[in-house]
């Protein structure tokens, strides 16, 4: 059983669209990350957010934490083929260090 | 500029060999590194978590004895598979945090092919 589930699991659009993810788990994260990784690099981190409610913008990328810290979601505006890539929520549990769990990803394509 | 880095960035190794990947934080000191493994268009799983000094521990159902982990300094930590198979095969991680920052950065990864 994935502690992180993400959805959806693949996402096609246009350009120009929005599009927005979400990170969905039972447990309570002390933080949560969402990682950009492209193929063949290492994911590269994006935001964290750590406060329950917390917004952050990051440009076209929006990302909110749940209030109760168990689920988070990344909006993305006008979507550019530059966006493409695998993205991948990553929470620490409370307690658990700094082990990260990460999602089971979401894989965006964004065509011209 | 890469915070972590990880070598080689491609191995290719016949089965029953082993071969080593290494990690390593670049201008910081990590007590603790994590491996992860990951297949194409997968997310990441979590192998085991290194510590600088002592043994690391390993997630249920990753074999210790076939990946060895060795963190024997502040800023290197590697990864060892042991007798590879064709289907360790895979795409591999390492990360490390920064304290002052309590940010976690990933390396650019390991392809490791075993034929």
């Amino acid at each position: 059983t994935q502690l992180l589930e993400q959805s959806p699991q693949f996402l096609s659009i246009q350009e120009g669209e929005n599009l927005t993810v979400y990170c969905n788990s039972s447990s309570v994260f002390s933080s949560l990350q969402w990682y950009r990784q492209e193929p063949g690099e290492g994911p590269v981190l994006l935001v964290t957010v750590v406060t329950g409610g917390e917004v952050k913008k990051l440009k076209r990328l929006t990302f909110q934490f749940g209030d109760a810290r168990k689920d988070s979601s990344l909006h993305i505006t006008a979507a550019q083929p530059g966006d493409t890539g695998l993205y991948l929520c990553a929470g620490s549990l409370t307690g658990g260090g700094n082990k990260l769990t990460f999602g089971t990803g979401t894989q965006l394509k964004v065509e011209l | 500029g890469a915070v972590v880095s990880q070598h080689p960035s491609w191995v290719i190794c016949k089965s029953g060999t082993s071969v080593k990947i290494e990690c390593r934080s670049l201008d910081f000191q990590a007590t603790t590194m994590f491996w992860y493994r990951q297949f194409p268009k997968q997310s990441l799983m979590l192998m085991a978590t290194s510590n600088e000094g002592s043994k690391a521990t390993y997630e249920q159902g990753v074999e210790k004895d076939k990946f060895l982990i060795n963190h024997a300094s502040l800023t290197l930590s590697t990864l060892t598979v042991t007798s590879a198979h064709p289907e360790d095969s895979s795409f591999y991680i390492c990360s490390a945090r920064i304290p002052t920052l309590n940010t976690i950065y990933f390396g650019e990864g390991s392809w490791l092919t075993v034929v």
